[in-house]
């Protein structure tokens, strides 16, 4: 099963709302990263946060992590229609070498002009 | 490379037939991971590389599936007797692996389709 479960599976919205995407996931974790997959190819790394880190900003985006919870979350501001793409959490250690990383579900996002 | 390269980009071969899907990791790093995508689908692990240690193959489908990776440089996945189950997109990713906290490296794929 997958480590990380994205929520919503998919997202559409109007360009220049704000995306809110969340991760959950299972076992304890050192750091949680996010991806973006354009046209099912190669995926992007957007954004890494440790685990004791609470917050972290990277342009128009902004990523949480509860460690009590075992849950993250992104989120796009101002959202463009060039945001629309698959966006996965990615977490290490998750299950056989310490550093695999291992991939939830995705989100599908759709920006709307 | 400036980036994570693997080829081919596509390969469509008949059912039975073996297929070769190389990749080119960024230079100096030392983890290689291939995943599998289905259509519409997230990343299944198939199996990671790190330096000299034995690889976790713990995420192959099946005995069809090998890797190796020579001189801790280029991959090659080798599917035998190919399915029509095969069909995917099979990403390849490097990275520095300073640790845990370390961003992977995507190549663009390999979509297979096997006819």
């Amino acid at each position: 099963s997958q480590q990380g479960e994205e929520d919503p599976q998919a997202l559409s919205i109007q360009e220049g709302e704000n995306a809110t995407m969340n991760c959950s996931y299972k076992t304890s974790i050192n750091n949680l990263q996010w991806y973006r997959q354009n046209s099912g190819r190669g995926l992007v790394h957007l954004i890494l946060i440790r685990s004791n880190e609470r917050e972290k900003h990277s342009g128009r985006l902004r990523v949480t992590l509860d460690t009590s919870k075992k849950s993250s979350s992104l989120l796009i501001t101002a959202s463009r229609a060039a945001d629309t793409a698959s966006y996965f959490c990615a977490t290490p250690g998750a299950s056989g070498s310490a550093r695999q990383l291992t991939f939830g579900s995705g989100t599908q996002l759709t920006v709307l002009p | 490379g400036a980036g994570v390269s693997q080829s081919p980009s596509n390969k469509v071969t008949e059912k039975g037939k073996d297929v070769e899907l190389r990749c080119d990791p960024i230079s100096g790093h030392t983890a290689l991971y291939w995943y599998r995508q289905s259509l519409g689908q997230g990343l299944e692990f198939l199996i990671y590389f790190q330096g000299n240690s034995a690889p976790d193959k713990s995420g192959l489908p099946s005995d069809r599936f090998s890797a190796e990776r020579t001189g801790g440089s280029v991959s090659t996945l080798t599917i035998q007797r190919t399915q029509q189950e095969d069909s995917a997109v099979y990403l390849c990713a490097s990275s520095l692996d300073r640790g845990l906290n370390t961003e992977a490296f995507f190549g663009q794929g390999t979509r297979l389709t096997v006819v």
